[in-house]
Parts: C-alpha cells; sequence; structure tokens
C-alpha cells in the first residue's frame, strides 16, 4: 500500500473548522483514501472515505486533490469529543473486495487536541 | 453502524499464563477478522488476518504459535496469548469485516492486557 503523509499534531479550538491533511504522493490509481480516528483507549472508529470526488458525511467532509495526491479531512465545528488520533489511510481494493487483501495499515496518524 | 465487541475490556494476568480475547461482530457476519496490537503511544500494528474456517496468516515477525488465532464462526474469533511475558503487555484491537454488505472494516473497543 502507498505510504501517507500526516502531520503529528494539530490544534484547534472549539466550534471551529478543522482541517487535517494527508499527502499521498505515490498514490495509485485504485488506491481509495480512508480516514479513521482513534479516542484515548478505544479502536479506531470509520469517519469517511472517497477515491476521487469529494465527500460528506454527518461525521465531516473529504477534500480530495485533482491530482489525488492529497486529501484534506474537514471537521466544520469542531468539539471537545472531536479530540483523538486521526488516521489517513490508503487501501489498495474498493470496500466491497472480500478476503484478505485491503488490510488497513495504520501510519503514525494527526493528534488533534481541541481547546475549549 | 456495525458493532464489533471484545471480551474482556481488561485483563492482567501473570507471566507464564494464557490469556483468550474474544472478538464478536454483533449485527452483520464478518467473513474475515483482523487483529492489531497497539504499544503506548504508538500506532495500530497489524498481526493477523483470518478468514471464517480457514487458518489465519500472520504478519512477518508475528509468533503463530504464541499468538493462536480462531475464527470458528463468522461472528466470533478468538486470539489466545500463550505464555504470556510482560512484554506482551499491549492494547489488542480487533476488526472486522463485513462479508455481506460494504466489505467495511469495524473496530472493536480493544482489550488491555498486562502481564504481571
Amino acid at each position: 500500500d502507498a505510504k501517507t503523509t500526516q502531520p503529528n499534531s494539530m490544534e484547534s479550538n472549539e466550534e471551529e473548522p478543522v482541517h487535517l491533511p494527508c499527502n499521498h504522493s505515490t498514490i495509485s490509481g485504485t488506491d481509495y483514501i480512508h480516514w479513521y480516528r482513534q479516542l484515548p483507549s478505544q479502536g479506531p472508529e470509520y469517519v469517511i472515505h472517497g477515491l476521487t470526488s469529494n465527500v460528506n458525511n454527518r461525521m465531516a467532509s473529504l477534500a480530495i486533490a485533482e491530482d489525488r495526491k492529497s486529501s484534506t479531512l474537514i471537521l466544520h465545528r469542531a468539539t471537545l469529543r472531536d479530540a483523538a488520533v486521526y488516521y489517513c489511510i490508503l487501501r489498495d481494493v474498493p470496500p466491497f473486495y472480500g478476503g484478505s487483501q485491503g488490510n488497513l495499515i495504520f501510519g503514525k496518524g494527526t493528534k488533534l487536541s481541541v481547546k475549549p | 453502524g456495525a458493532v464489533v465487541s471484545q471480551h474482556p475490556s481488561r485483563v492482567i494476568c501473570k507471566s507464564g499464563t494464557s490469556v483468550k480475547i474474544e472478538c464478536r461482530s454483533l449485527d452483520f457476519q464478518a467473513t474475515t477478522m483482523f487483529w492489531y496490537r497497539q504499544f503506548p503511544k504508538k500506532s495500530l500494528m497489524l498481526m493477523a488476518t483470518s478468514n471464517e474456517g480457514s487458518k489465519a496468516t500472520y504478519e512477518q515477525g508475528v509468533e503463530k504459535d504464541k499468538f493462536l488465532i480462531n475464527h470458528a464462526s463468522l461472528t466470533l474469533s478468538t486470539l489466545t496469548v500463550t505464555s504470556a511475558h510482560p512484554e506482551d503487555s499491549s492494547f489488542y484491537i480487533c476488526s472486522a469485516r463485513d462479508g455481506g454488505g460494504t466489505y467495511e472494516q469495524y473496530f472493536g473497543p480493544g482489550t488491555r492486557l498486562t502481564v504481571t
């Protein structure tokens, strides 16, 4: 799987938008971009994923660069509960693929702190 | 959304004993389950992948005789840490892939193992 690069940490103020960047310059054409987050002492939680087009769901938005070499996770209004480590992961099979391939491989992620 | 449970959430055992951790998918059939290990302030490391009814595939450096994985049904996988030592103390997280729908990967809440 192609590698991703994220800042180690970021800070945000409560109720302000947060833009979490991820670089993936070696992304292949079939790589899906996944974002997960991990709250302290919990398992990771799915946030959003996309392939080429920008995506929105109730948790966040995902903005994907036209060349797909970078993406940005957008939290529209950060809350204290959004403080977590956010992982940007490339997965080389579509979400509907079965079998052992397409394991999620985690990098170091970005630790987001939210100040009240 | 889909739910994955783990039991126990915390366990303390003595060095040399074995510990079994259960991972269950509560409302979907998990054709593939994954086991990760996470040391303090580190990212998740994939240990092994198991398909229902088949032998698990272990990542390089993970001893299959020490970390026994059984995936006997579509909703249950177990990880047994045999002859545990203090260096096995870690946060163990399972993940299950939905085999009947989106093939998305869902994570359990994790099990904190402490070996004394």
